[in-house]
C-alpha cells in the first residue's frame, strides 16, 4: 500500500547553508508528491510540488528532485534562513485525489 | 496565511466526554477535509465532506463523525473521548474537480483528553 516516510527527524544547519531533507515512498506507482512547511502553532502550508513525470523543480529557493528508481525525495532549500525554521513533511495524494497521505515529519532548525 | 479558520484554538476535555470542532473553509472551497495530527507525527486522514456528504474515510472508529453546512463549513464530533485521541485536529479545504487540488490547512484545534 501507500506509504511516505522520512530519514531523519531533526536536521540543524547554520544560517545560509544548504538544507537537504529526504523522503522515502513504497508505492511505484506514485505519481504526485508535496511538501508541506509546518511552523509552530500553523497547519501545514504547501511548499512545492512534482509529478512522477518529471526528476526536479525550482521554486523561489527550494527544489524538488524526485528519483523513481530508488523512491526518493528530496526537498533542497537554498541559503537557508531563521524563518525556514519550521517541520517539514512529504505528503502523497490518494488515487481518488480526496486524501493525503503525510510522513512523519524532519524539523529544521537553523542556527544563527 | 489561508482563509481557513478553525474554532476553538485549543480545548480541554476528560475521557468519555463529546466534543465538536468547528471549521469555516476558504472562501469558493466546498470541500472539507479532517486530519489528526498527534504530537512530533505528520497529520492523518479522517474524512473529507464534500456536498454535504462524506467524500472518503481514513481508519478512525465510527465516534469521529462529521457534518458538512450548505456553507461548506463543517463540524468534526468525537463521541466517548479517550486519552489517544488528544492531538491536533486539523481542517482542509480545497476545489474537487479534476485531479488532486491543493488543500489550504487552517491553524488547527488542540484537543487534550484528561
Amino acid at each position: 500500500g501507500e506509504s511516505v516516510g522520512l530519514h531523519l527527524p531533526t536536521l540543524s544547519v547554520q544560517e545560509g547553508d544548504n538544507s537537504i531533507i529526504n523522503c522515502a515512498y513504497s508505492n511505484s506507482a506514485s505519481d504526485y508528491f508535496i511538501w508541506y512547511k509546518q511552523e509552530s502553532g500553523k497547519g501545514p502550508q504547501f511548499i512545492i510540488d512534482i509529478r512522477s513525470n518529471m526528476d526536479k523543480r525550482q521554486g523561489q529557493r527550494v527544489t524538488v528532485l524526485l528519483n523513481k528508481t530508488v523512491k526518493h525525495l528530496s526537498l533542497q532549500i537554498a541559503a537557508t534562513q531563521p524563518g525556514d525554521s519550521a517541520v517539514y513533511f512529504c505528503a502523497e495524494p490518494n488515487n481518488a485525489g480526496n486524501m493525503l497521505t503525510f510522513g512523519g515529519g524532519t524539523r529544521l532548525m537553523v542556527k544563527p | 496565511e489561508t482563509g481557513v479558520t478553525q474554532s476553538p484554538t485549543h480545548l480541554i476535555k476528560t475521557r468519555g466526554q463529546q466534543v465538536t470542532l468547528r471549521c469555516s473553509s476558504q472562501s469558493g472551497h466546498n470541500t472539507v477535509s479532517w486530519y489528526q495530527q498527534a504530537l512530533g507525527q505528520g497529520p492523518q486522514f479522517i474524512f473529507q465532506y464534500y456536498r454535504e456528504e462524506e467524500n472518503g474515510r481514513g481508519n478512525f472508529p465510527p465516534r469521529f463523525s462529521g457534518l458538512q453546512f450548505p456553507n461548506y463549513s463543517s463540524e468534526l464530533n468525537v463521541n466517548a473521548l479517550e486519552l489517544d485521541d488528544s492531538a491536533l485536529y486539523l481542517c482542509a479545504s480545497s476545489l474537487p474537480e479534476g485531479a488532486y487540488n491543493e488543500q489550504f490547512f487552517g491553524p488547527g484545534t488542540r484537543l487534550t483528553v484528561l
